[in-house]
């Protein structure tokens, strides 16, 4: 299958400092990409539709201005947590769509962001 | 409101027994994917079924479609301890949609 890399795997952070997550993809070109965040033992919460080129559409109740997302290439995009604080601490993950298998996500492995 | 529900939320069993979750929907899935995730990781894909009344099998797991593509299906036969985590069904309803999720642990 497709190969999504996320980096980095894990970041402690200070409260009020921004954080940068990357998502590749790396053996096709993702044309769109998604972000998600997952809360211990929950499932996964979509928060932004990535597409190469445009705007993000963020999902309803995702604040835009505390969640940049940059789709800057084919294969990668980025989230950025600006000033982070500890209630943003979560699981982030992203994955990416592209090729021929249209519905199908191929996901990267994940962010633990920790908000001191 | 979850557009996929799934059931059970939590199971626990003892290793060689068998297991079923079900992901069910109002709405028709135009596809439906099954990944299944451990903790700390991404979801990784299972399997894709696409026609109603599909049945996909994978070593000990079969997937089942139901025929108004409204519901599907995974069972997983004489589940081993490598079998646990969390479980989730995913569909596109214009955007991607998951499943609540299924948290699956197998005891040795």
């Amino acid at each position: 299958g497709a190969v999504v890399s996320q980096h980095p795997s894990r970041v402690i952070c200070k409260s009020g400092t921004s954080v940068k997550i990357e998502c590749r993809s790396l053996d096709f070109q993702a044309t769109t990409m998604f972000w998600y965040r997952q809360f211990p033992k929950k499932s996964l919460m979509l928060m932004a539709t990535s597409n190469e080129g445009s705007k993000a559409t963020y999902e309803q109740g995702v604040e835009k201005d505390k969640f940049l997302i940059n789709h800057a290439s084919l294969t990668l995009s980025t989230l950025t947590v600006t000033s982070a604080h500890p209630e943003d601490s979560s699981f982030y993950i992203c994955s990416a769509r592209g090729g021929e298998a249209k519905n199908i996500q191929y996901f990267g492995a994940g962010t633990r962001l920790s908000v001191l | 409101t979850q557009l996929l529900e799934q059931s059970p939320q939590f199971l626990s069993i003892q290793e060689g027994e068998n297991l079923t979750v079900y992901c069910n929907s109002s709405s028709v899935f135009s596809s439906l994917q099954w990944y299944r995730q451990e903790p700390g990781e991404g979801p990784v894909l299972l399997v894709t079924v696409v026609t109603g009344g599909e049945v996909k099998k994978l070593k000990r797991l079969t997937f089942q479609f139901g025929d108004a593509r409204k519901d599907s299906s995974l069972h997983i036969t004489a589940a081993q301890p490598g079998d646990t985590g969390l479980y989730l069904c995913m569909s596109n309803f214009n955007k991607f949609y998951f499943g609540s999720g299924t948290k699956l642990n197998v005891k040795p």
